[in-house]
């Protein structure tokens, strides 16, 4: 089956520090790929939606400057938390969505801790 | 905007009890549907999905939904759940073509041994 990878799985930074997370379709192509939130306890909140080779769409309410994503090839998509401060701290989920019929395969999630 | 409802925020069960979970959608085209479970620690799984054609789809171990379309609805069924069923339940719904999927808030089913 399609695979997704996200790296790192675990990450603790300092307030005001930067970080990057990697999501790969490891045996697939995606043209699209999709950032999520994760509260505790809560359902899975879309960041962005991610097209390979162009600008990543936001959702209302989600800040382009705070959360870069770059979807530089089809195997690979990056986000990045830039001036990380505590209330970002969250679960984040990459997928990857395949052709027709269309389906999302998720990530195993990076968990960022900002101190 | 469309929008997933899960009806059971909590359900606990004893082994091999029925299990019905539901979920309802609030978007009037066509859509794709989708039930996801995310095991203690894991990530989020594919259980099944429905695309089009028979509305009574089955997906992996022994879960099975039902698209009813009067009703905006696709609960997801088993008939006797294992211990080993004890996760967060999630559905999904995305319009045809539209990409991005919503989610609904998630189950949480503990199953007593």
């Amino acid at each position: 089956g399609a695979v997704v990878s996200q790296h790192p799985s675990w990450v603790i930074c300092k307030s005001g520090t930067s970080v990057k997370i990697e999501c790969r379709s490891l045996d697939f192509q995606a043209t699209t790929m999709f950032w999520y939130r994760q509260f505790p306890k809560q359902s899975l909140m879309l960041m962005a939606t991610s097209n390979e080779g162009s600008k990543a769409t936001y959702e209302q309410g989600v800040e382009k400057d705070k959360f870069l994503i770059n979807h530089a090839s089809l195997t690979l998509s990056t986000l990045t938390v830039t001036s990380a401060h505590p209330e970002d701290s969250s679960f984040y989920i990459c997928s990857a969505r395949t052709g027709a019929p269309e389906t999302q395969y998720f990530g195993p999630g990076t968990r960022l801790l900002v101190l | 905007a469309q929008s997933v409802s899960q009806h059971n925020h909590h359900v606990i069960l004893s082994e091999a009890a029925s299990l019905e979970l539901g979920c309802n959608y609030s978007y009037g085209g066509t859509v794709n549907l989708f039930w996801y479970v995310q095991y203690p620690g894991q990530h989020l799984q594919l259980l099944l999905k429905y695309f089009s054609g028979d509305p009574l789809v089955k997906g992996i171990k022994g879960f099975e939904a039902e698209f009813i379309k009067s009703k905006f609805s696709f609960n997801l069924r088993k008939p006797s759940v294992q211990w080993s069923d004890t996760a967060e339940y999630f559905c999904a719904v995305n319009e045809t073509n539209a990409g991005k999927s919503t989610f609904g808030d998630g189950t949480t089913l503990t199953v007593k041994p």
